[in-house]
């Protein structure tokens, strides 16, 4: 079954740490891009970050950059987020995804990327 | 960053109705749009990728239209399992925004 299950979750006072993970099965997991989504509090979905299949790129929404960061190991079929400086306005539910690849072929190839597995997801508090 | 705006915010309709939730872009994003729908407590689930491509497994009353800028979901008619809020997202530049939702409530 493919399956991604979120950890790492919890009450956290501000300008703390955190560090989240996501265990995937299921896949072969080395061959996807992944990403973070959030929603807080009676707030919409928000799109954190994203990592490709080898690690080598990175991209985060501005709100975290420098605070947060998105990591993987392969080896361990495992997805990470470690959040610094962490803030109220962090606070959410934070769902890792599996980005499946569609390519759409007229006169060149197109790469459509959207999220097809989620896990349930972990939810951060950020309160003192 | 491109920016993704859904309207309406919300909407109340019956069983049975059709219904069109609109997602404007701030820039030309070709096709690189999803559609996703959220229950509360729930993951959200892909419905439309490509800005038409229906999922696999897919309810086939769930259709997605539109490029460049302008883009429409629409249920040709609505189940109660349907209520639920919409999310449109780009993915043509990271960061891969998406738009603020489009909650379909029980008339």
């Amino acid at each position: 079954e493919v399956q991604l299950v979120e950890s790492g979750g919890g009450l956290v006072q501000p300008g703390g740490s955190l560090r989240l993970s996501c265990a995937a099965s299921g896949f072969t997991y080395s061959t996807y891009w992944m990403t973070w989504v959030r929603q807080a509090p009676g707030k919409g979905l928000e799109w954190v970050a994203n990592i490709k299949e080898d690690g080598s790129e990175k991209n985060y929404v501005d709100s975290v950059k420098g605070r947060f960061t998105i990591s993987r190991d392969n080896a361990e079929n495992s997805l990470y987020l470690q959040m610094n400086s962490l803030r109220a306005e962090d606070t959410a539910v934070y769902y890792c995804a599996r980005e499946g690849l569609y390519v759409g072929v007229d006169t060149s190839y197109h790469f459509y990327y959207y999220m097809d597995v989620w896990g349930k997801g972990t939810t951060v508090t950020v309160s003192s | 960053d491109i920016q993704m705006t859904q309207s309406p915010s919300s909407l109340s309709a019956s069983v049975g109705d059709r219904v069109t939730i609109t997602c404007r872009a701030s820039q030309s994003i070709s096709n690189y749009l999803n559609w996703y729908q959220k229950k509360p407590g729930k993951a959200p689930k892909v419905l439309i990728y490509a800005a038409s491509t229906l999922q696999g497994g897919g309810p086939s009353r769930f259709s997605g239209s539109g490029s460049g800028t302008d883009f429409t979901l629409t249920i040709s008619s609505l189940q109660p399992e349907d209520f639920a809020t919409y999310y449109c997202q780009q993915n043509y530049n990271p960061p891969h925004t998406f738009g603020g939702g489009t909650r379909v409530e029980i008339q």
